[in-house]
């Protein structure tokens, strides 16, 4: 089971943002990152926790391991006002988390 | 870049099987790990399950008592065929592929697939 928190975050443009994606247990570092926009399917933006995929800002940036990861957006800008997800690829099923939403405030 | 394309009916009725199709371009299927997720309105992503070039499969085990996928290669095209469903099984599919199984790198734009009567 993944958990993801905050379940929503209120921030301004040019605010940091930083969420959350705790494993129930260790997914090594096999833990991505997508950002989901409202009718769109989901981006992939990290892979193995820390990996930016092509075309992602380098404002975007993940870490952890085994149960912890975090992925942080240094500042953000309007187009990264999303829903985000993690997924787990180190066990099966793959799962994902709940979602965290990053809202305008 | 391999692109993906999602394609079937929109509304299923119960009880019946629901039946969609991935066709595949810009990249050689057996370079990929092919995978199909859904997501119910307004709720989170579910795998599926994952399909190789080669045939060989693994099921999200929630599922795998009604699902089956396959894969033409001739055709470039990867199928899914959920039986027996239900007002549960509303939802928008995705077809998903990757370099691996452990993420999805491509996504299509995904086929909204309502089950009523």
């Amino acid at each position: 089971v993944l958990t993801q928190s905050p379940a929503t975050l209120s921030l301004s443009p040019g605010e940091g943002a930083t969420l959350s994606c705790r494993a129930s247990q260790s997914v090594g570092n096999y833990l991505a990152w997508y950002q989901q926009k409202p009718g769109q399917a989901p981006r992939l933006l990290m892979y193995e926790a820390s990996n930016r995929a092509a075309g992602v800002p380098a404002r975007f940036s993940g870490s952890g391991s085994g149960t912890d990861f975090t992925l942080t957006i240094s500042y953000l800008e309007p187009e990264d006002f999303a829903i985000y997800y993690c997924q787990q690829g180190g066990s099966w099923p793959r799962t994902f988390g709940g979602g965290a939403k990053v809202e305008i405030k | 870049q391999v692109q993906l394309q999602e394609s079937g009916p929109g509304l299923v009725k119960p009880s019946e099987t629901l039946s969609l199709t991935c066709t595949v371009s810009g990249g050689s299927m057996g370079s990929y790990y092919w995978s199909w997720i859904r997501q119910p309105p307004g709720k989170g992503l579910e795998w599926i399950g994952y399909i190789y070039y080669s045939g060989s499969t693994n099921y999200n085990p929630s599922l795998k008592s009604r699902v089956s996928m396959s894969v033409d290669t001739s055709r470039n095209q990867l199928s899914l065929n959920l039986r027996s469903v239900t007002a549960a099984d509303t939802a928008v599919y995705y077809c998903a592929s990757g370099y691996s199984t452990y993420y999805f790198a491509f996504w299509g734009q995904g086929a909204q697939v309502a089950v009523s009567s």
